[in-house]
């Protein structure tokens, strides 16, 4: 079965500029993820979608984050304005059973 | 608030090693405990998942144990190889929710 899909695999922006990423989780997987990973830290929970509905985003950065899985399949997570900060790798998940499959990330930089 | 913490944050052997990577965590309330591994620039591959039931899992040179009630995992590497060297990373479940440490960075010295 294919894996976790992200796009794009890099981004580079200025601080203030709007990103997007987009993830397309393995198909039958109704619970999809958005984490963020820090350099040198594990990843931390932006988001959590039991299909189309967001169960826990109590780690979301709401002013200038946003996330939506319209059809309960894949995923977008937006940021507006992007900031310093915000540089890191976002990386999306989707969950059978126990188990937790990744994709492969996006590496944001913002300058 | 679960806190998960691995030790140590690097760990440098040469080849052939039987290698032994630690992770503790503060909630003993877990449904199951995950490693993984992450190749830089890369997402992250489970390698074990452990139920909250079990006391240990193995696949081909990898052997994960639990111990809820001391908050401790470990993931033994028999006969450790170059290709083994990677960041490794313990998650516990609980309540739908994974927390990670902040793993391992494992190389192996031909």
């Amino acid at each position: 079965e294919a894996g976790v899909v992200q796009s794009p695999r890099y981004k580079i922006i200025e601080k203030k500029q709007p990103v997007a990423f987009w993830c397309n989780p393995i198909s039958g997987h109704n619970t999809l993820y958005w984490y963020r990973q820090n350099l040198g830290q594990g990843p931390e929970l932006l988001i959590r979608y039991e299909n189309e509905e967001a169960v826990d985003d109590s780690q979301l950065p709401k002013d200038r984050f946003s996330a939506e899985r319209l059809k309960g399949v894949d995923s977008t997570l937006k940021i507006q304005p992007a900031e310093l900060g915000d540089s890191a790798v976002y990386l999306c998940a989707s969950r059978r059973w126990d188990e937790q499959f990744f994709g492969p990330g996006t590496r944001l930089t913002v300058l | 608030k679960q806190e998960v913490t691995q030790i140590p944050a690097a760990l440098s052997v040469p080849e052939g090693e039987n290698l032994v990577l630690n992770c503790s965590f503060t909630d003993s309330a877990i449904y199951n405990l995950q490693w993984f591994r992450q190749d830089p620039g890369k997402g992250l591959t489970s390698l074990l998942l452990i139920q909250s039931s079990q006391r240990e899992q193995t696949s081909g040179r990898l052997n994960a144990s639990l111990d809820k009630s001391s908050g401790r995992s470990t993931l033994y590497i028999a006969a450790s190889q170059p290709g083994d060297s990677a960041t490794y990373l313990c998650a516990v479940q609980g309540a739908q929710k994974l927390v990670f440490g902040q793993g391992t960075r494992l190389t192996i010295n031909p």
